[in-house]
């Protein structure tokens, strides 16, 4: 079990840039969730996708944002024209669909904007 | 999905055990409630969960009051690793019966292992 992993680990950009984020679940999870995590919160859903479907998106998730998950597996989170409000802790998740109710993060993609 | 509310922080010795509370007094009947831990710059962590019944693993117990409207997460032992924000959810199953679609976390308690 090799774990959710997510590349890369830290991100420094300019304010204007795009920004891409990768996601690889555990292999034999279907859904994969998105999180947003500002310092002194708790994490906040942003969007989850079953198998590749997106099901759920939060009204968090501007239109510069955009997620995807072609082949069912990994997952792509891109940010266009970041803002310093887009700093944060990027958080990867994914689980079972049946059976078990654990969902599994990563160790999350920090992204500083200046 | 129902509202948590936990203490900002709490203390506990080494050693001794820690009981983190929650409330949850607007949690309906489909609701599960879950506990993640986060240490330091990781990511969440999955502890246990439960529906109505006391539960037990090998990380914690799980005491949910008979109304559901409160509970108590037990760490048996406290070691200086369980130094965390621990997040009380509440929230339903999926549609299909399986795992919930989202977790809406608070702000945690932030529990502080002493030596």
């Amino acid at each position: 079990d090799t774990g959710v992993s997510q590349d890369p680990r830290h991100k420094i950009t300019k304010r204007g840039q795009n920004v891409t984020f990768r996601c690889d679940p555990i292999s034999e999870h279907n859904r994969l969730y998105w999180y947003r995590q500002t310092l002194g919160q708790g994490p906040e859903f942003l969007t989850y996708f079953q198998n590749e479907a997106q099901l759920e998106k939060s009204r968090l998730l501007s239109d510069r944002f955009s997620a995807e998950r072609p082949k069912g597996s990994f997952s792509t989170l891109e940010i266009q024209r970041t803002e310093q409000g887009d700093s944060a802790m990027y958080l990867c998740a994914s689980s079972s669909s049946t059976g078990s109710y654990e969902q599994y993060f990563g160790p999350g993609t920090r992204l500083t904007v200046t | 999905d129902a509202k948590t509310t936990q203490p900002t922080s709490m203390d506990c010795a080494e050693g001794r055990a820690a009981n983190l509370p929650c409330n949850h007094s607007t949690i309906s009947g489909n609701e599960y409630v879950y506990w993640y831990r986060q240490i330091h710059s990781q990511g969440p962590q999955y502890i246990i969960h439960g529906l109505k019944n006391n539960e037990t693993n090998e990380m914690a117990s799980l005491i949910i009051t008979e109304d559901r409207k409160s509970s108590t997460l037990i760490l048996p032992h406290a070691t200086l690793r369980d130094t965390a924000v621990y997040y009380c959810i509440v929230s339903r199953r999926g549609v299909d019966g399986g795992a919930t679609n989202k977790l809406i976390f608070g702000t945690g308690t932030l529990l502080a292992v002493q030596p």
